[in-house]
């Protein structure tokens, strides 16, 4: 079964909302990533928190990690239609070479 | 640097023959990896390389086949297509473990009837 599950599965708001998605985990980390995949497309890497940070800002994306519940949270503030994308989590786990993906939350901005 | 490049974009297979699916990245990445994307699934870890030489399983290796004889190349094998292998298949890479940022090719959508 896959590491990293993301809630919700879809998600829709009006644009100039804020986004937020989230991620639960099963086992302890290194660290967790978070990747957006515009349709048709490839993955593109947006931020990663190590397990030793609970917070970090890029730009508009805030992300937080609490490995005491294996949960992490992606806030978009102030959307744009640009921001209709894929957005998927990505955990290495604690002693593990290996990079897993979550199922992705589905992100619809409205114009 | 053209990044991490996947051929072929397309491919049609029938049940039973076999193909390789190329990746190459100019990077000098050590970690590269396979994975598979479907619907409502995510991506799902084929196969990885932490180095030229090393490959190891992920969560669903079975009908796939990979080596790494240089750092650039990480080429994936369909040993005898099945419809179950209908697919986008992406290929990543990273510097390695610490340096966990992936960067992704643009897919092979792989179509077995």
């Amino acid at each position: 079964s896959q590491q990293g599950e993301e809630d919700p599965q879809a998600l829709s708001i009006q644009e100039g909302e804020n986004a937020t998605m989230n991620c639960s985990y099963k086992t302890s980390i290194n660290n967790l990533q978070w990747y957006r995949q515009n349709s048709g497309r490839g993955l593109v890497h947006l931020i990663l928190i190590r397990s030793n940070e609970r917070e970090k800002h890029s730009g508009r994306l805030r992300v937080t990690l609490d490995t005491s519940k294996k949960s992490s949270s992606l806030l978009i503030t102030a959307s744009r239609a640009a921001d209709t994308a894929s957005y998927f989590c990505a955990t290495r786990p604690r002693g593990d070479d290996k990079i897993i993906f979550g199922k992705g939350t589905r992100l619809h901005i409205l114009p | 640097n053209a990044g991490v490049t996947q051929t072929p974009k397309f491919q049609v297979l029938k049940t039973g023959q076999s193909m390789t699916l190329q990746c190459a990245q100019d990077m000098n990445h050590e970690y590269m990896s396979w994975y598979r994307q479907d619907p409502g699934m995510g991506l799902r870890l084929i196969h990885y390389s932490v180095g030229a030489g090393i490959t190891d399983q992920g969560e669903v290796p079975n009908g796939y086949n990979v080596s790494r004889s240089t750092t650039e190349d990480f080429p994936l094998r369909l040993l005898s297509a099945a419809p179950s292998q209908t697919s986008v298949y992406f290929c990543a890479s990273s510097h390695g473990v610490g340096r966990d940022t992936q960067y992704f090719g643009p897919g092979t959508r792989l179509t077995v009837l």
